[in-house]
């Protein structure tokens, strides 16, 4: 089975401070996606990538930034990290094909 | 844009009822449809998949769901639900030629009395 990992379950962290939340997948797919989840708003796209160094932008990407220099590890960047970026982070990859998509466990971020 | 539209926010069912979570969808081409689940604290879960063919899919779980193109709908559907079966339960569409996206709705969550 495919695993995806995501580096912290919990994190606390202040206004401003430059936040990084790390997401390493093992089983060489090309495709990794980073999902907000909220209450009542379901999952929103962040960014995503097809491959690596290369990034798209989904839904959501203000105030974000992220990074692909290893096919199996996809960084998620809060350059400063507001109240309002509050919220549940989740990795998900899939291969070469929309056929089986794997998701992290989560992130619950919460900036203070 | 394609969209997922799940009505139900909230659904409270009582133990050995049958269930329904409906999901509707807006996408030009034939979609790649599917439902999560999540239980609290937990990440998502893959109940079942469509792609093509049969119209009536089988999950886990005990789950199963029904694609219907003239209704542009993916319901879910389960005889008898369980105790453990409560739950957020998200249906999902692929978009984007090539890009693989999911675009979730909004969730339903389900609560289930004993």
């Amino acid at each position: 089975d495919v695993k995806v990992t995501q580096s912290s379950r919990y994190l606390v962290k202040r206004t401003g401070e430059k936040v990084f939340l790390e997401c390493v997948q093992d089983m060489d797919h090309e495709n990794m996606f980073w999902y907000r989840q909220d209450p009542g708003l379901g999952l929103r796209l962040i960014y995503f990538s097809y491959d690596v160094k290369m990034k798209e932008k989904g839904d959501i990407p203000e105030g974000y930034s992220v990074s692909r220099e290893k096919k199996e590890r996809f960084s998620l960047i809060l350059e400063s990290a507001s109240t309002n970026q509050t919220s549940m982070y989740l990795c998900a990859t899939t291969g070469r094909g929309p056929y089986g998509y794997t998701f992290g466990s989560g992130t619950r971020l919460t900036v203070v | 844009a394609q969209s997922v539209t799940q009505p139900d926010i909230h659904i409270t069912v009582s133990e050995g009822a049958s269930l329904e979570l409906r999901c509707n969808y807006s996408y030009g081409a034939t979609p790649y449809l599917f439902w999560y689940v999540q239980s609290p604290g937990q990440g998502l879960q893959l109940l079942l998949k469509y792609f093509s063919g049969d119209t009536l899919v089988q999950g886990i779980k005990g789950f199963e769901a029904e694609f219907k193109r003239s209704q542009s709908s993916f319901n879910l559907r389960k005889p008898s639900v369980h105790w453990s079966d409560a739950a957020e339960y998200f249906c999902a569409v692929v978009s984007g030629a090539g890009s693989y996206q999911l675009t979730f709705g909004k969730g339903t969550k389900l609560s289930v009395i004993p």
